[in-house]
């Protein structure tokens, strides 16, 4: 199995424009987490869904912040216009339902904003 | 106050030494999690555990619910442990959303 995929690795884009996160989750799983790395806040966790559908998105931080899982192996999570506070390292993991919880992470993609 | 708290923020030691990371909970829980991310990022799922102990290979994770602690042991402290441990929680309400410690750092020197 390949694991959760993430990409880009790395994104380094200018105050204002859009980034656009993307992410595979590993075959069989049915929950996806997206999660916000800083120094200053840690681990957060921002959104996450089942089945496809949007569970829980408190930890969504703006307007700006979307996510979207169009289906089973596919999900985005979209900063629309970055600023440089959205610097981070965000990560998505995927889990079985059936399985309390247990989360497999992707390698992240480290977002500079300057 | 956070909900999940870890000790000690930064722990060096040297090789061949005992390690314990502690973690401590306020909230109700259904399971806790300890995870282990390497200078490159990656974050991997260590152990889960809702009662008792687990034991993978030189790594001991201990739980005591009643008291809401956690313990993170290793043993034979290898410079390859070195690596930031974090603790994280299920809570009760909201099982699947894993509240997290701000991680402990390990340095183990050679």
């Amino acid at each position: 199995d390949a694991g959760v995929i993430q990409s880009p690795r790395h994104e380094v884009t200018e105050m204002g424009q859009e980034v656009t996160l993307r992410c595979k989750p590993i075959s069989g799983h049915n929950s996806l987490f997206w999660y916000r790395q800083t120094m200053m806040r840690g681990l957060e966790l921002l959104i996450y869904f089942n089945n496809n559908v949007p569970i829980d998105d408190s930890g969504m931080p703006e307007d700006r912040f979307s996510a979207k899982m169009p289906n089973a192996s596919f999900s985005t999570l979209k900063i629309q216009p970055s600023e440089p506070r959205d610097s981070a390292v965000y990560f998505c993991a995927s889990s079985n339902l059936a399985v309390l919880n247990e989360q497999f992470f992707g390698p992240g993609t480290r977002l500079t904003v300057l | 106050k956070n909900e999940v708290e870890q000790s000690p923020q930064n722990l060096t030691a040297q090789e061949g030494e005992f390690i314990t990371i502690n973690c401590s909970y306020s909230v109700g829980i259904s399971a806790l999690h300890w995870l282990q991310q390497h200078p490159g990022g990656g974050i991997v799922s260590l152990f889960m555990l809702s009662s008792g102990k687990k034991k993978h290979g030189r790594l001991i994770a201990t739980i005591n619910i009643q008291e809401k602690h956690s313990s993170l042991h290793i043993t034979a402290s290898h410079p390859r442990d070195s690596a930031v441990y974090i603790c994280a929680v299920s809570p009760i309400q909201g099982a699947q959303k894993l509240v997290f410690g701000q991680g402990t750092r390990l340095t183990i020197n050679p």
